[in-house]
């Protein structure tokens, strides 16, 4: 079974900490991705790597980053927590490459709170 | 611009009803729609998925109707169980590459004893 493990299962940080968020997968998948899931507002993507040091902005960067150093890794990097940045965040990994096979794999979530 | 549109936004029903969830798409160059199940406290996980050269897809009790023409398609879930109370994401992408999903927002059903 694919696994996709994220780091934290919860967070709290302070207001202007800069916070790490990391994901792993064990599949060799390609694409790696994160959301952040907010009531009402369904799973929004932040950025997505298809590949080592390659990286690509989903729908809502500002205020993120991320690194993809490893194949499997791929961590979300909050620069300056605030706190609409409160959220549960997803990171999820698909095969990829020429293929293209898309199912989406997630890992179970960080609630981070920043107060 | 919401690229993928659920309704309703919640849903109650009781046990032995059928569910009925529905999407709505704009991008045309979309070919591959998932739909995900999320239970309380777990990341998403793919429950089915259609391409569009079928009208429907059926898996057990789980079953996709696509509509090119409307730019629709719909989960239909019969006999709902309370182990199916959950919430419902519908997706979409155009395969490739470097594809990424477009997700819904994701409706809550509550399927009553």
């Amino acid at each position: 079974d694919v696994k996709v493990t994220q780091s934290s299962r919860y967070l709290v940080k302070r207001t202007g900490e800069k916070v790490f968020l990391e994901c792993v997968q064990d599949m060799d998948h390609e694409n790696m991705f994160w959301y952040r899931q907010d009531p009402g507002l369904g799973l929004r993507l932040i950025y997505f790597s298809y590949d080592v040091k390659m990286k690509e902005k989903g729908d809502i960067p500002e205020g993120y980053s991320v690194s993809r150093e490893k194949k499997e890794r791929f961590s979300l990097i909050l620069e300056s927590a605030s706190t609409n940045q409160t959220s549960m965040y997803l990171c999820a990994s698909s095969l990829g490459g020429a293929v293209g096979d898309t199912e989406a794999f997630f890992g179970q979530g960080t609630r981070l709170t920043v107060v | 611009q919401q690229q993928v549109k659920q309704s309703p936004q919640s849903l109650i029903v009781q046990k032995g009803g059928i569910s009925i969830i529905n999407c709505a798409y704009e991008n045309t160059a979309f070919d591959y729609f998932p739909w995900y199940q999320q239970f309380p406290g777990k990341g998403p996980a793919l429950l089915i998925a259609i391409r569009p050269d079928v009208s429907e897809k059926k898996e057990g009790r789980f079953t996709i109707s696509f509509n090119k023409s409307a730019k629709q398609f719909s989960l239909h879930i019969m006999d709902s169980q309370p182990g199916d109370s959950a919430t419902y994401f519908c997706a979409a992408t155009e395969t490739g590459a470097n594809s990424k999903l477009t997700f819904g927002k994701g409706i809550t059903l509550s399927v009553r004893p």
